[in-house]
């Protein structure tokens, strides 16, 4: 069974400052790895899309880098806004189904 | 586009009553369609998801139940709700079964009393 597990639960960053986001999960027979962004009471906002043979992917600020055989993947968020306060979610993508982490919750303080 | 409806966006129910939560999604054919639950402080749960009209693959044990009607309809119900039912529902649909990117709705939310 896929566990997906992201790290730091919470984080809380004056604005400007870059963001760092970390997931790992056990199983590296994925076929792709995407990041949401929730916000609260809200649905998932799809962020990045990173198929299994890409090592990474960009859009605007964020970055998404993917270590399928280590079972990695990061997101770098550059120069942090209060707007990009939300909860980031990874989720991996094997046996037919997205497995989700339980999410790391920003706070980006202006 | 497309786009994917979820209704209602709120739901209060006493224990024991039925459930009826619908999606529906638009500007797209033969979509490939999920139920995520996500419990307060949990991350996502799949429930269910759908490869075509009548086929439904349950992924966990429970009070619920789901149907797909049509081909870019999904139905999730309950005959009767538990409090352990409460929760925020999140209806999902991909293109590719093997390679799965998902978009999400709005989601409803279930509170069971």
């Amino acid at each position: 069974k896929q566990e997906v597990t992201q790290i730091p639960a919470a984080l809380s960053v004056p604005e400007g400052e870059n963001l760092v986001l970390n997931c790992s999960f056990t199983d590296s027979a994925i076929y792709n790895l995407q990041w949401f962004r929730q916000d609260p009471g809200k649905g998932l906002t799809s962020l990045l899309l990173i198929q299994s043979s890409q090592r990474e992917q960009t859009s605007g600020r964020l970055n998404a880098s993917l270590d399928k055989s280590s079972g990695r993947s990061t997101l770098y968020i550059a120069a942090s806004q209060p707007g990009d306060s939300a909860t980031y979610l990874c989720a991996v993508f094997n046996d037919y189904k997205l497995s989700f982490g339980a999410g790391t919750t920003v706070t980006v303080r202006a | 586009s497309q786009t994917i409806h979820q209704w209602p966006a709120t739901l209060v129910q006493p224990v024991g009553s039925p459930l009826s939560l619908e999606c529906t999604v638009e500007g797209t054919s033969n979509p490939n369609l999920y139920w995520y639950r996500q419990a307060a402080g949990r991350g996502l749960q799949l429930l269910f998801y759908s490869v075509g009209i009548g086929q439904i693959s349950s992924e966990v044990p429970q009070n619920l139940s789901a149907s797909r009607p049509q081909d870019r309809q999904f139905i999730l119900s309950s005959k009767k709700l538990l409090l352990s039912d409460s929760g925020f529902y999140l209806c999902a649909w991909g293109r590719d079964l093997n390679t799965g990117e998902l978009f999400f709705g709005e989601g409803s939310r279930l509170t069971v009393l």
